[in-house]
């Protein structure tokens, strides 16, 4: 059973700084990784992809992948108010057209 | 980019009635539905994966006589909660993922079921 961990938080950063959100996942076969930004009452939105390791930037967010090590990370820089929210990290449980495996997701908390 | 309509955004219904969700993807033609649940501070659970033309597959635990999946077409798919109890009150969402690569998924606006 292919799972996704997430720090549950609340994750809390100061208006401006950057946030840092981590999930690790249990499938070393895992190709693909999405962050989706869940508001409360609201359903989940994709804000990144990533399938390759390393860097991918897009605005003000940054996903990170790190494949040896099982480990995808969310960057979110000059984090606003608006941002706060549940980020959920989510693999495919296969390849195909197979469902996402969502992590518990983490809570964040910009302060302004 | 895709969207998938869902409806009704809310709804309240009494015990032992039956709801009924609709899920229709507007831009693309979806072959496979997937129906998640989200019980309040908990992450989306997949209750089950509806194909289009055939009987859905559904997750363990989940039981097929009470949550009927409907997938007769390619963009519509339906989930209906037969005779609802309270403790089915949850927010149910449906999700698809538009074919061409390695799209995200594209999820419905949900559906928050309040059991009375």
């Amino acid at each position: 059973q292919k799972e996704v961990e997430q720090n549950s938080g609340p994750l809390s950063v100061p208006e401006g700084a950057i946030a840092s959100l981590n999930c690790t996942y249990s499938d070393r076969g895992s190709q693909s990784f999405f962050w989706y930004r869940q508001y409360s009452g609201k359903s989940p939105e994709l804000i990144m992809s990533i399938y390759s390791n390393g860097d991918k930037e897009d605005g003000r967010f940054t996903a990170q992948l790190n494949k040896a090590s099982q480990y995808v990370s969310l960057l979110i820089r000059d984090s606003q108010p608006s941002d706060s929210a549940t980020y959920l990290c989510a693999v495919p449980r296969n390849s195909g057209n197979t469902p996402l495996v969502f992590g518990k997701g983490t809570r964040l908390s910009v302060i302004a | 980019g895709a969207v998938v309509s869902q409806h009704p955004s809310w709804v309240i219904c009494k015990s032992g009635t039956s709801v009924k969700i609709e899920c229709r993807s507007l831009d693309f033609q979806a072959t496979t539905m997937f129906w998640y649940r989200q019980f309040p501070k908990q992450s989306l659970m997949l209750m089950a994966t509806s194909n289009e033309g055939s009987k859905a597959t559904y997750e363990q635990g989940v039981e097929k006589d009470k949550f009927l999946i409907n997938h007769a077409s390619l963009t519509l798919s339906t989930l209906t909660v037969t005779s609802a109890h309270p403790e089915d009150s949850s927010f149910y969402i449906c999700s698809a993922r538009p074919t061409g690569g390695r799209n995200g998924y594209t999820f419905g606006s949900g559906t928050r079921l309040t059991v009375v």
